[in-house]
């Protein structure tokens, strides 16, 4: 069974820093594309960021509104994949999905969900 | 950046009944790059439809999904009460793009 648990989220000031993990198992974990997707109370899903396996370059990528201020890295060996996010604003305030692509249906969608994080961002 | 419109914002129907379901895209993109999700309240979202037809493990066959040029379309041919919910379609093309989600109610 495949599972993604996140955590790290909470209530955090305006300008701090976060840092979220999601532990995966039930899947190859090096061969699958990790991303982040966000969804702010009562809004709609927003990509956030993507890290590729390493046999794809290990690369990363991030939506514009947080290019700069998050990093996504991955321990393989841990099966788990981080997002440090810094200079928070109000406008991160948001439930945070950790999401599974795998290569079995080819690469683009996100084929699982964790159960997702709250971050909330308030002074 | 390609812009993904879904339409009608919100379905009112009866269970039985079937539900068409449209995600327009603001310019040409592959087929096989378009993706559907269903999102019930307080969960994850979790794949319905990749590749623009087909069904991911464990999806009924009520639902599926077509292509058309710029358009497409997830149908749930008879809902069920469990199917009344938000779904999302997404394209992966130069970044990872979601529609705004139309949300399916019981009339």
């Amino acid at each position: 069974e495949v599972q993604l648990v996140e955590s790290g989220g909470g209530l955090v000031k305006p300008g701090g820093s976060l840092r979220l993990s999601c532990a995966a198992s039930g899947f190859i974990f090096s061969n699958a594309w990790m991303s982040w997707v966000r969804q702010a109370p009562g809004k709609g899903l927003e990509w956030v960021g993507l890290i590729k396996s390493k046999a794809a370059g290990g690369t990363t990528d991030y939506a514009a509104p947080v290019k700069g201020r998050f990093t996504i890295s991955r321990d393989d060996s841990k099966n788990t994949v981080y997002l440090q996010m810094n200079s928070l604003k109000t406008e991160d305030t948001a439930v945070y999905y950790c999401t599974a692509d795998v290569p079995e249906l080819g690469h683009g969608e996100f084929d699982y969900w964790g159960q997702g994080t709250l971050v909330t961002v308030s002074s | 950046e390609v812009v993904l419109t879904q339409s009608p914002g919100t379905l009112s129907l009866s269970p039985g009944e079937r539900a068409t379901l449209s995600c327009r895209a603001s310019q040409s993109v592959s087929s096989s790059l378009l993706t559907w999700y269903q999102q019930k309240p307080g969960q994850a979202p979790r794949l319905l439809i990749y590749g623009a037809s087909s069904r991911a493990t464990g999806i009924p066959d009520r639902f599926s999904g077509s292509a058309s040029g710029t358009d497409f379309t997830l149908t749930i041919s008879r809902l069920e009460p469990e199917d009344f919910a938000v779904y999302y379609c997404q394209l992966y093309g130069s970044s990872w793009t979601f529609g705004q989600g139309t949300r399916v109610e019981i009339k």
